[in-house]
């Protein structure tokens, strides 16, 4: 079956303990994006990747870091995290960058205390 | 400054009925609108989609309409169903994807 998966679905943390947010998609998509999804603002860009060690920052990638160093694998990660940084987080992929369907990930919701 | 704005957070409508969820944006540099569907505890998934070129897009039950002079883009459902009660977001592209915040649908029996 087709899937991008996350994990973990849920998670609470404390300010500043490092973390990390695991995506995984079985399509062989070039293309891979983190958002975060907060109330009234819909969902909004942090990173993307066009490809394996390419990556550029998306529309609010500050306190967030990722690596894209095998196609499937898309992880997003927390140095240190803040309240903030409070969200529903989305993985997606999609074919390449020019493909706009993207699949989605179930979330990430990560609350910091 | 939100480009992409659905100003409606929530819906409800009598099952059988149509649905028209709108969505306005204030690029005129977009060329390529999306709906996505979420449903609770789920990511969204596509569900239609429609050119700058073209005025309104099809498929079964959904149909998309655009009007490039009013900057506006509308879903319509007929009929609506049960299953269709969920959360819609319209997103709109030149180089990247921007979304709007989504309206709440709610489809009454």
């Amino acid at each position: 079956e087709a899937q991008v998966t996350q994990n973990p679905r849920y998670l609470i943390t404390v300010t500043g303990k490092k973390l990390t947010v695991t995506c995984s998609q079985n399509m062989n998509h070039e293309y891979m994006s983190w958002y975060r999804q907060d109330p009234g603002l819909g969902l909004r860009q942090i990173y993307y990747s066009m490809n394996v060690e390419v990556t550029d920052k998306g529309d609010v990638p500050e306190g967030y870091k990722v690596s894209r160093k095998e196609k499937r694998n898309f992880p997003l990660i927390l140095e240190s995290p803040s309240p903030n940084q409070t969200s529903l987080y989305f993985c997606a992929s999609s074919l390449n960058r020019l493909s706009y369907e993207q699949y989605f990930g179930p979330g990430t919701r990560l609350t910091v205390t | 400054d939100q480009q992409v704005k659905q100003n409606s957070p929530s819906l409800s409508v009598q099952e059988g009925r149509i649905s028209i969820l709108n969505c306005d944006y204030t690029n005129s540099m977009f060329d390529y609108f999306l709906w996505y569907k979420k449903y609770p505890a789920e990511g969204p998934t596509f569900l239609i989609s429609i050119s700058s070129i073209k005025d309104k897009n099809e498929d079964g039950r959904f149909t998309v309409f655009l009007n490039k002079s009013a900057k506006h883009l509308s879903l319509h459902i007929v009929p609506s169903q049960p299953g269709d009660s969920a959360v819609y977001f319209c997103a709109a592209s030149d180089y990247q994807l921007i979304w709007g915040a989504g309206t709440k649908l709610i489809i009454k029996p």
